[in-house]
């Protein structure tokens, strides 16, 4: 089954522990992204990635890190985690086609995280 | 950037009721999808729709690209379409980033 895996589901930490959130795909795609999810401010992509070891910042990368040495694995990585992530986290892929966007994005089950 | 709006923000239905969704957007795409966000949080795909009309089941989806818009059509509702459902674009030339709208929180009672 074509699918997007995140781990853990659900995660509860203190302020400064590292900690890391994997995301994982089978469908060979390029393409993979972080997003988080707060009330209010909808979805915000947080990293993306066009292809193994090519990442890049989105809207709100302060605090994490990323990083992409094989092609179905981006993990996140909270280095310090604080409580302003605490959020939903989103991973998703797609494959990738040039600068069309064209063909639909696949998301992962998500990864509730509060930090105290 | 692009701006999504979707209306109306809340919804409360009847089960068995029909309903539509709509999603303006302010430039062309080159992607849209609709996404159900289920109670527990999981971001369901519904339809990778940029133009044209498809169906799957009670849901059916039609895109005018020309003239910006997207809807979504729930016939029949049933309690478990309870949610809220996204739509999101990507416009051309970008780094694949979807841009999400509010949502509509939709409501089913029995």
């Amino acid at each position: 089954e074509a699918q997007v895996t995140q781990n853990p589901r659900y995660l509860i930490t203190v302020t400064g522990k590292k900690l890391t959130v994997t995301c994982s795909q089978n469908m060979n795609h390029e393409y993979m992204s972080w997003y988080r999810q707060d009330p209010g401010l909808g979805l915000r992509q947080i990293y993306y990635s066009m292809n193994v070891e090519v990442t890049d910042k989105g809207d709100v990368p302060e605090g994490y890190k990323v990083s992409r040495k094989e092609k179905r694995n981006f993990p996140l990585i909270l280095e310090s985690p604080s409580p302003n992530q605490t959020s939903l986290y989103f991973c998703a892929s797609k494959l990738r086609t040039g600068t069309s966007g064209r063909y639909e994005q696949f998301f992962g089950p998500g990864t509730r995280l509060t930090v105290l | 950037g692009i701006q999504v709006e979707q209306s109306p923000p809340d919804l409360i239905l009847q089960e068995g009721a029909n309903s539509t969704l709509r999603c303006n957007f302010s430039d062309s795409v080159n992607n849209l999808q609709w996404f159900h966000q289920n109670p527990w949080g999981q971001l369901i795909n519904l339809f990778y729709i940029p133009s044209g009309t498809k169906q799957n089941g009670r849901l059916s989806a039609t895109t005018v690209a020309t003239e910006r818009y997207s809807l979504l059509y729930i016939s029949s509702s049933q309690t478990t379409d309870s949610g809220v459902y996204f739509c999101a674009v990507v416009p051309g030339g970008s780094n694949y980033k979807l841009t999400f709208g509010k949502g509509t929180l939709l409501t089913v009672n029995p």
